[in-house]
């Protein structure tokens, strides 16, 4: 049963492009959402975040949207750089998630060419 | 000290033993969690500690274990090691279970 999904493994984007990367979710006690960059070798980074009251949230390049009747949220990042080049990974936590535990879809590797 | 440090990096263990992974929090971080990342998957919930008790537990069978201690640091346990355990383990602390920061993780191989 998976609550997160990330539809798409890879995305590959041309410099100061914009990367578009999707993530879908079916618990709808689900209230807050994050992103979650991930080098090699590294442990996963927090980007940015929404809570369920927005529709978007925005920090720099990355802005995050929610569409809540959809159960679907994004992750814009403009312009793309190549150092953005790494894995996303979307998470979701939740009244009922115990201790605020966070629920990860699969991924998606992000390639940004110069 | 700042930042999420675990240990070991890497460890090859055999399927049957029992294995140790450590993971020391900043200070004042009162909550960790563990995380268990398959190769091509996302990371996977198997527990949380908050100010030294478990506090939720994932899909995880109870040779998963582990424990926190009053120093932020704390450890994850597993009993009798199959092939499938073969993962990065990924621990996380936060305060208050609010905001959490990962470590670089340590990749277990079980042959």
């Amino acid at each position: 049963d998976q609550q997160v999904k990330q539809n798409s493994p890879s995305l590959s984007v041309q410099e100061g492009r914009i990367s578009i990367l999707n993530c879908d979710y079916t618990n709808s006690m689900f209230d807050y959402f994050l992103w979650y960059k991930k080098y090699p070798a590294e442990g996963p980074t927090f980007l940015i975040s929404i809570s369920s009251i927005k529709d978007k949230n925005e920090d720099g390049r990355f802005t995050v949207f929610l569409n809540k009747s959809a159960k679907h949220l994004s992750l814009h990042i403009v312009p793309s750089q190549p150092g953005d080049s790494a894995v996303y990974f979307c998470a979701a936590s939740g009244m009922g998630n115990a201790g605020n535990m966070l629920t990860f879809g699969g991924g998606t590797r992000l390639m940004v060419k110069p | 000290e700042t930042g999420v440090t675990q240990s070991p990096t890497h460890l090859i263990k055999t399927r049957g033993q029992q294995v140790t992974l450590r993971c020391s929090s900043q200070s004042g971080h009162n909550t960790v969690s563990w995380y268990q990342q398959a190769l091509g998957q996302g990371p996977q919930f198997i527990f949380q500690y908050y100010r030294e008790e478990e506090n939720g537990r994932g899909n995880f069978p109870p040779r998963f274990s582990g424990l926190q201690f009053p120093n932020y640091s704390s450890e994850l346990n597993v009993n009798a090691l199959e092939l499938d355990d073969s993962a990065l383990y990924l621990c996380a602390s936060s305060i208050d279970r609010v905001g959490y920061t990962f470590g670089s993780g340590t990749r277990l191989t079980v042959v």
